[in-house]
């Protein structure tokens, strides 16, 4: 069966990156998209950004353009969501999900990682 | 502030017909796709909707989404208790370049 497994949860400082990790299992990893969406406590979804599984050609949300980085190792399966220069307001719960297409039809999700930016 | 507007909260007693809107504009409703989402507490996300009315296998057809024009609504029949969570619309954005995601909207059976 598809599943997303997510890297645990992080406490960094601020000004600091953190690197939160996307395991895929149960289907061709390139066949399919990865996206990220964050969300805040009692907040609502954030996305933040598509990457293409096969060519690792990926769009950003103009909101995190500069301080996010999406990658991924096909051999491992995995992909890779890097987020830099953090500060409070990134403490939220990250997830990974699989991309159907660029519409927002994402059929499955990781289990979500929590990281906390606090001094 | 969400571009995708959606009503804070919603209720409904079980058994009841209930509808969740979620509205746009022509750069983003008006001219791509609607997903639907359903989130419990403490949990991911899980898809309801694609392309505006599709039933993804395993989720039941008193569920059902429809759009029009730069609007889109997701209407629940038989209302349950474990319909209770919040609901968000989603859709790629034209002008944004990135796909937006309604404010949520939290569903009490009452």
């Amino acid at each position: 069966q598809v599943q997303l497994v997510q890297s645990g949860a992080e406490v960094k400082k601020p000004g600091a990156s953190v690197k939160v990790s996307c395991k895929a299992s149960g289907y061709t990893f390139t066949d399919y998209d990865i996206i990220w969406v964050r969300q805040a406590t009692g907040q609502g979804l954030e996305w933040m950004g598509w990457m293409n599984s096969k060519s690792g050609n990926t769009v950003d949300a103009q909101k995190f353009q500069g301080r996010v980085t999406m990658t991924r190792d096909t051999s491992k399966s995995t992909a890779y969501m890097d987020l830099s220069s953090l500060r409070s307001e990134d403490t939220a719960v990250y997830y990974c999900a699989r991309a159907v297409d660029n519409s927002g039809w994402y059929d499955y999700w990781g289990q979500g990682t929590l990281v906390t930016v606090s001094s | 502030q969400s571009v995708l507007t959606q009503p804070p909260s919603a209720s409904g007693t079980p058994g009841q017909r209930v509808t969740i809107s979620c509205s746009g504009s022509s750069s983003n409703i008006g001219s791509n796709y609607v997903s639907w989402y359903r989130q419990l507490p403490g949990t991911a996300p899980k898809l309801l909707i694609y392309r505006n009315n599709q039933r993804p296998s395993g989720v039941p057809d008193r569920l059902s989404g429809s759009k029009s024009g730069t609007s889109t609504s997701l209407a629940i029949s038989g209302l349950r208790s474990e319909d209770e969570a919040d609901y968000y619309c989603a859709t790629w954005d034209d002008t944004l370049g990135g796909v937006i995601f309604g404010g949520g909207t939290k569903l009490t059976v009452l």
